[in-house]
């Protein structure tokens, strides 16, 4: 069956240490990956697309990672700050599915001072 | 651009009676999405337009909803009659183009039905 796996429990971690966060996917092909950040009560807020032939890309103190063999992203946010706490969504467009953005779970994040 | 509006922001209904959501897109973007999201399932599509013209509506759950767009600026969504298990946050989101573009998202209607 087709999966978006986000880390299901909440990622806590120290101010000015890098977060990183996985996403997962399984039986589907996807053409792009977005990220996106969900704040409580919010709508979701669009933050990096990386293309499937691009390994990476960077944008300020996010990077995002995009490896077709593993079918996965990862989502590396460095020096982070309280104000990075949020639920962080990836999502991603396959050609095979009309090219729907299809959203994984979400992972929370929460960066202690 | 005030960025997509949803209205209302929050809804509280019974059983069985008639809920309309309503979005307003991003000027000039030709796509429109609504989604809902539960702790249980996550952000679903429901169903999208291109250019006010349904595309795909797959993801309707049932009969009892459906969308209109009848102009470039206005959407609705309609659960008619709806039930308990409809409680939800329903977003509606624009883009200027189709795959490889960013969604812009409304600030949800928190639907809740007793």
């Amino acid at each position: 069956s087709q999966k978006i796996e986000q880390n299901s429990e909440a990622l806590n971690i120290q101010e000015g240490k890098t977060a990183t966060l996985t996403c997962n996917y399984t039986n589907y092909s996807p053409a792009y990956l977005q990220w996106y950040r969900q704040d409580p009560g919010r709508g979701p807020v669009f933050l990096l697309l990386i293309r499937e032939n691009e390994k990476e890309k960077r944008k300020e103190r996010l990077k995002v990672t995009f490896d077709t063999t593993l079918k996965q992203s990862l989502f590396h946010i460095t020096a982070s700050q309280p104000a990075d706490s949020a639920t962080y969504l990836c999502a991603l467009e396959a050609n095979n599915q009309g090219g729907k953005l299809i959203f994984g779970q979400g992972t929370e994040l929460s960066v202690k001072p | 651009d005030a960025g997509v509006i949803q209205s209302p922001r929050h809804e509280v209904t019974e059983m069985g009676q008639e809920v309309t959501l309503r979005c307003k897109p991003i000027s000039g973007h030709d796509y429109l999405f609504w989604y809902r999201q539960t702790m249980m399932r996550g952000l679903e599509l429901l169903i999208y337009f291109n250019n006010n013209v349904p595309i795909d509506d797959s993801g309707m759950p049932e009969d009892r909803f459906s969308a209109k767009m009848p102009n470039a600026s206005f959407s609705t969504l309609k659960i008619q009659p709806s039930e308990p298990r409809d409680s939800a946050v329903y977003f509606c989101a624009s883009s200027l183009g189709w795959m490889g573009t960013e969604a812009f998202f409304g600030q949800g209607t928190r639907l809740t039905v007793v």
